[in-house]
Formats: structure tokens, sequence, C-alpha cells
């Protein structure tokens, strides 16, 4: 079992509405998950982080976390053709006093005009 | 402007060749990373240091090595006994502790001739 899994994609939806982008993870002791933003050819660029159970808003980006299902997801409101990027997700496994942060393969977003 | 910076962004390398790339960060952070991108895949850890003159093998070291002697800088060979060195490989920064976040470099895309 992967330690971190995502859909590939690729996920479409038209311009405005709301992208739901999800990822589920393994080990039930981790504490810190991420999500990057992938422009292809370029390198990850932070969108959000989330550390606690509930949502967590960023502007038009939401993070939603619940470690009891293992499963956190980013919502994107209004979304723009300039959100159609790969979107990768993050989860932190802490080992003695060294963190590894697990990527899963990512999302294709691309929002139509 | 603080932040990390790659170079070259693009770098090919002949049969047999050690080839060298070049990570640099002005952010004051105390751990380095250094992962391999290849497409469908997610980032892959090869090394990783949490502070100077240490470093740790990540999970596809082999065929790599690396140094850490200023807290600045973090350079990657690759050596001629990674076989299959193609893939964009992306250098990454974090204060350290937990719940850390990572910042990526621009990356260098490494060729075989």
């Amino acid at each position: 079992q992967k330690e971190v899994e995502q859909n590939s994609g690729p996920l479409s939806v038209p311009e405005g509405a709301i992208a739901s982008l999800n990822c589920t993870y393994s080990d039930r002791g981790s504490q810190s998950f991420f999500w990057y933003r992938q422009y292809s050819g370029k390198s990850p660029e932070l969108i959000m982080f989330i550390y606690s159970n509930g949502d967590k808003e960023d502007g038009r980006f939401t993070a939603q976390l619940n470690k009891a299902s293992q499963y956190v997801s980013l919502l994107i409101r209004d979304s723009q053709p300039s959100d159609s990027a790969t979107y990768l997700c993050a989860v932190t496994l802490y080992g003695g006093a060294t963190n590894k942060l697990i990527f899963g393969t990512g999302t294709l977003l691309a929002v139509q005009p | 402007d603080g932040g990390i910076t790659q170079s070259p962004k693009y770098l090919f390398r002949k049969e047999g060749q050690n080839v060298t790339l070049s990570c640099e960060q002005n952010l004051n952070h105390d751990a380095m990373y250094w992962y391999r991108q290849d497409p469908g895949q997610g980032l892959r850890l090869i090394y990783y240091s949490q502070i100077v003159n240490d470093f740790q093998k990540g999970d596809i070291a082999e065929g790599y090595s690396v140094s850490r002697e200023k807290k600045e800088s973090f350079p990657l060979t690759v050596t001629s006994a990674q076989k299959n060195p193609t893939a964009f490989y992306l250098c990454a920064s974090s204060s350290g502790g937990h719940q850390e976040t990572q910042y990526f470099g621009p990356g260098t895309r490494l060729l075989v001739l």
C-alpha cells in the first residue's frame, strides 16, 4: 500500500466551479500535511499546510483534515484557468530526530475556460 | 531576495561521467533535501541534511553523493554508478524541527547524452 495516495486525474472543472482534490495516507502517526502546486516543468510551490483536524481557509483555498479517516483534501473555490496544474499532497512522517516528507504522485487539475 | 537557487537549469551527462548539481539557500535554514522526480511519479528523497557536516541517505541514495560543508550549500553529485540519472532534480530547505515546511528551488533537469 502506498503511503500517500492521490487520484492522478485529470480532474476537469469549468471556470468558476469548485475543484476538490483528495488524498489519503497510511501512517496514523502522521502529523503535518501539505499541499503543493506544480506547473508543468516547474518546481513545487507551497499552497497550504494543516496540522489539526478540521478546515483551514486561505483565500480561495480550503484544506480539510480528518485524521480518523486518514484523509486530507484541498478545495479550490472559483477555479481559474491559472489554477490548472498538478497538485501534490505531502505528509510528514516522524522518525526520531528526523522528519521525512512523503509525497503522493499528484492530481492533474484542468480548469476549462 | 531570500530563496533557494539551483544550477544549472539543464545538465547533460555523458556515459561514465560524474556531474554535480548546485543548491544554495539564503533563508538561514538548517535542513536541506534532494529529491528526484520522474514522470508520473511522486518526489523521491535522495539525501537530506539536518545540520552542517551531517547528512543521511534517503530512499534512493544509490549512485548519488552529497556534502554539507556550509549551512547555505548542499551539492549533489550524480556518479557513474547511477544507471538511470535522467530526471528532474529538486533541492529543498526547511527551518527544521517538527511541523516544518519545505520550500523548493527551481530544479535542475538532467539528461543523458
